[in-house]
Formats: structure tokens, sequence, C-alpha cells
């Protein structure tokens, strides 16, 4: 596989679940990120990693919880979520947090009911 | 908020140039602009950079004025498959991780 990968593509989630969603780059890059994409809204990043050590947090509520275990792998744990979180959720991965250009996941579309 | 302006939407008959504007008055002199586009329901795609230099690859190019405050993408031969919402976006070397999308402009691609 190439490029940044999404899984699932699809989640539909009750507000009392816990799920994770799953990113995976195969670019070689040290920087991963979360982007949250809600209808008709601009993208807002949520999280930066860089060399698995989070550098940002865009002041996203606890109830989203990133992990980053390794260099290619970002995890967002999601519980007790809210239904304006319903969104379009995007990872992406940059050779470092510069000006590097960052690649974007296909995104993993989120329906909380 | 985002640092540039772009117009909501365009249209551009397929085979024509598709000439998007982007507004950047405050840039600085460290900040690069950058060029993204998303397909529907899909992640953003990277088109092109530059710092003042015009720039061409192979999808697009890119005016950038003398002084810095606006920006030209041009497709030279657009397809129905450019139909998307293109983001011009202004971000630093230093600070490059708060890259900050605004709203773009829907390009639709008529036959």
């Amino acid at each position: 596989e190439t490029g940044v990968t999404q899984t699932p593509r699809h989640l539909v989630m009750g507000m009392t679940n816990k799920k994770s969603l799953k990113c995976e780059q195969h670019l070689g890059h040290n920087a991963m990120y979360w982007y949250k994409q809600s209808a008709k809204k601009p993208l807002e990043l949520m999280f930066v990693y860089n060399f698995k050590e989070q550098t940002e947090n865009n002041s996203v509520p606890s109830r989203f919880s990133p992990e980053c275990p390794n260099s290619s792998h970002l995890f967002l744990h999601l519980h007790t979520l809210q239904p304006e979180d319903s969104a379009l959720y995007l990872c992406a991965s940059s050779q470092e947090t510069s000006i590097e250009t960052q690649y974007f996941g296909p995104g993993t579309r989120l329906l909380v009911l | 908020d985002a640092k540039t302006t772009q117009p909501p939407s365009m249209d551009c008959a397929e085979g024509r140039a598709a000439n998007l504007p982007c507004n950047h008055s405050t840039i600085s002199g460290n900040e690069y602009v950058y060029w993204y586009r998303q397909i529907h329901s899909q992640g953003p795609q990277y088109i092109i950079h530059g710092l003042k230099n015009n720039e061409t690859n192979e999808m697009a190019s890119l005016i950038i004025t003398e002084d810095r405050k606006s920006s030209t993408l041009i497709l030279p031969h657009a397809t129905l498959r450019d139909t998307a919402v293109y983001y011009c976006i202004v971000k630093s070397y230093s600070s490059a991780s708060k890259i900050i999308f605004g709203s773009g402009t829907r390009l639709s691609i008529r036959p």
C-alpha cells in the first residue's frame, strides 16, 4: 500500500460507545495530523504529532484522545461523543512539521447518533 | 481565521484554462502560498506551492504577484475531474503546523 490510509471509512456510533479511528502512512514521514471537517465548515486542525510526540492540541475536547505509537500510525480514540461531533475526520502526514507538504488520507465519515 | 480570501464559487468550460484567484494581502515575508484541492468526500490533495517566483508542475501553474498580496492558480486545460473545492493557504516555515483552511473556491467544470 502507498500513501495515507484510514480505517474505517465510515462509522456510526451511539453517544455511549467507545470507538477508535486508525491512520497509517507508508511515506516514511515523521509528522502526523488529525483534522476535523464538519458540514459546510473549513477543515480544522485537531492534533499534531512529530516523531511520536504531541506538539499541538488545538483546544480539542477530552472526549477525543489521540495516540501515536510510532511515526507510521496514528489513532483517534472516541468516547461519549455528541451528535455535533459528526464530521469527516482526516489524517495527514508530512516529512516534518515545517514547510513540507502534507498528504491526506481519504478520511473517516463519522455519524454520532 | 484564514489569512486568504477566495471567491466562493467559479465555473469553467471543459478544455479551457481555469484561473482561480486568491488574495493574501497580509502575507508576511516568510510565508509560502500553498494550494490544495478537495474532491467530494475525499481528503485534500496537494497541488502546488511557491514563495515569490511563479511555479509550474504537472498539475498546475502558480502565479504570484510581485507584491505577493495575491496569487492565481491556473489549471491549463480543465477536465471534469478537476471539479473540486480549491483551497489557497499561506503558511510560514516556522509555524507550518498551523495550516488553516478557509472556505475555498468551489470550481465546477461544465462539459
